[in-house]
């Protein structure tokens, strides 16, 4: 079964870029999605299908996926990006989804 | 505007049946897939299982020998069951919808807090 690998914690002062990876074997060969979720908030797809924006969401958030690592990278980060962030992909092996275990990215 | 609510009680006694209701406005069911995903407090995001409105179901291989999901398109509802529970079972318990894998979930409801008490 897939395990979703990601850093507990990512830090990036405003202005500067954010990148958030999730490690797992062959997991380019998956589709992968990103979401973001505040404080107290319920989870916001951020990305999906390694890379596309979901309408509404800021050209500032993007995605890419190879080998054994997909990135999602944050430009020009502003403190309301400060959340929590997690990969999902769906394991066409036994049929059922995948979350990585989350980053909590801090603005500084 | 799509919604998703979830609802049922926010305390559940140990050993007996969670059960959650997703109600579902401005789209019909009959068009996705439904999931429930829960979430520990202060932990991670975790995969319940998913439902189509044709029966499809597929559970989480932790949770498969507990979890029963079912639909009401009469009501628009998605109901998720969860026998035999333990405080390992409290979360906050979300519901959500996507249209197929490659679209993700792309709307969450808001999300109840389920406390399992001895």
């Amino acid at each position: 079964s897939n395990v979703l690998t990601q850093p507990p914690s990512v830090s990036v002062a405003p202005g500067q870029t954010a990148s958030i990876t999730c490690g797992g074997s062959n997991i380019a060969s998956k589709i992968l999605h990103w979401y973001q979720q505040r404080p107290g908030q319920a989870p916001v797809l951020v990305i999906f299908d390694d890379s596309d924006r979901p309408p509404g969401i800021p050209e500032r958030f993007s995605g890419s996926n190879s080998g054994n690592m997909a990135t999602l990278t944050i430009s020009r980060v502003e403190a309301g990006d400060e959340a929590d962030y997690y990969c999902q992909v769906w394991d066409t092996d036994t049929d059922f989804w995948v979350f990585g275990g989350g980053t909590k990215l801090t603005v500084l | 505007q799509v919604q998703l609510q979830e609802s049922g009680p926010g305390l559940v006694t140990a050993s007996e049946t969670l059960s959650l209701t997703c109600s579902v406005s401005g789209v019909s069911i009959s068009s996705y897939y439904w999931s429930w995903v829960r979430q520990p407090a202060g932990k991670g995001l975790e995969w319940i299982g998913r439902i189509s409105v044709d029966g499809i179901t597929n559970f989480s291989p932790s949770l498969t020998t507990r979890v029963t999901m079912s639909v009401d398109t009469s009501k628009n509802q998605v109901s998720l069951k969860l026998r035999a529970v333990t405080a390992a079972d409290t979360a906050v318990y979300y519901c959500a919808k996507y249209g197929n894998v490659k679209g993700g979930f792309d709307l969450w409801g808001q999300g109840t807090l389920v406390t399992v008490s001895s």
